[in-house]
């Protein structure tokens, strides 16, 4: 079975710093991994996806995230927090098959700091 | 706006009430979900429909009962509410290849007292 395990449950940044949101996966196929943001009271937005092309994969927002087989993670980052980044994000994987069933992490709250 | 509509948004039931969670999508995709999220447990698949006509247990479906209706609508039903219900509910809707993504409603935001 696959399983996604995101590092923290919250996470402080001051705004204009670094933004680092862990998480790490098993699988025992090549997977599909995602991230989604979720702001207060709404439902999950895709955020960026990797698909097994490039290993390092942009998304909205300035987001990013590279993918390391050898060390089966698939990070989140930004270089620069704004306040508008204040969210709870969730790292995704995707099993094998020919439709899609993901399996979701338990979410990482990133508070910015001003 | 292209999406996925989830009707109510707010509901509060006492134990033992029934109701349907409605849930409609626009974007012609195959596959449709629902699922609850509760504090420190993140999403938890209910049940899923690959496509038109089937549907299939997810990770926590005792207690819920749903309905394909057409390749638009995927309804989750509570029979009989129990406090351990009480949770937010999302749909979410993707084409059926593995690499898509998912669309999510808005969620419903259950109480059971």
């Amino acid at each position: 079975a696959q399983s996604v395990t995101q590092l923290g449950s919250h996470v402080s940044v001051s705004e204009g710093a670094l933004v680092l949101l862990r998480c790490n996966y098993s699988s025992s196929v090549p997977p599909y991994l995602f991230w989604y943001v979720q702001y207060p009271n709404q439902g999950l937005q895709l955020l960026l996806k990797y698909t097994s092309a490039a290993t390092l994969v942009k998304g909205i927002n300035g987001f990013e995230a590279e993918f390391k087989k050898s060390e089966t993670s698939f990070h989140l980052t930004k270089p620069s927090a704004h306040m508008r980044d204040a969210a709870e994000y969730f790292c995704a994987v995707s099993e094998s098959g020919g439709y899609q069933k993901v399996t979701f992490g338990t979410g990482t709250k990133l508070q910015v700091i001003p | 706006n292209a999406g996925v509509t989830q009707t109510p948004k707010f509901q509060v039931l006492k134990t033992g009430q029934s109701m349907t969670l409605q849930c409609a999508q626009d974007m012609n995709h195959n596959s449709m979900y629902w699922y609850r999220q509760d504090p420190g447990m993140g999403l938890r698949l209910i049940y899923y429909s690959a496509s038109e006509g089937t549907t299939d247990k997810g990770e926590v479906p005792n207690g819920y009962n749903v309905s394909r209706l057409n390749k638009r609508e995927f309804s989750l039903r509570l029979e009989s509410a129990a406090p351990s219900q009480t949770s937010v509910y999302f749909c979410a809707s993707s084409e059926r290849d593995r690499d898509y993504g998912y669309t999510f409603g808005s969620g419903t935001r259950l109480t059971v007292v």
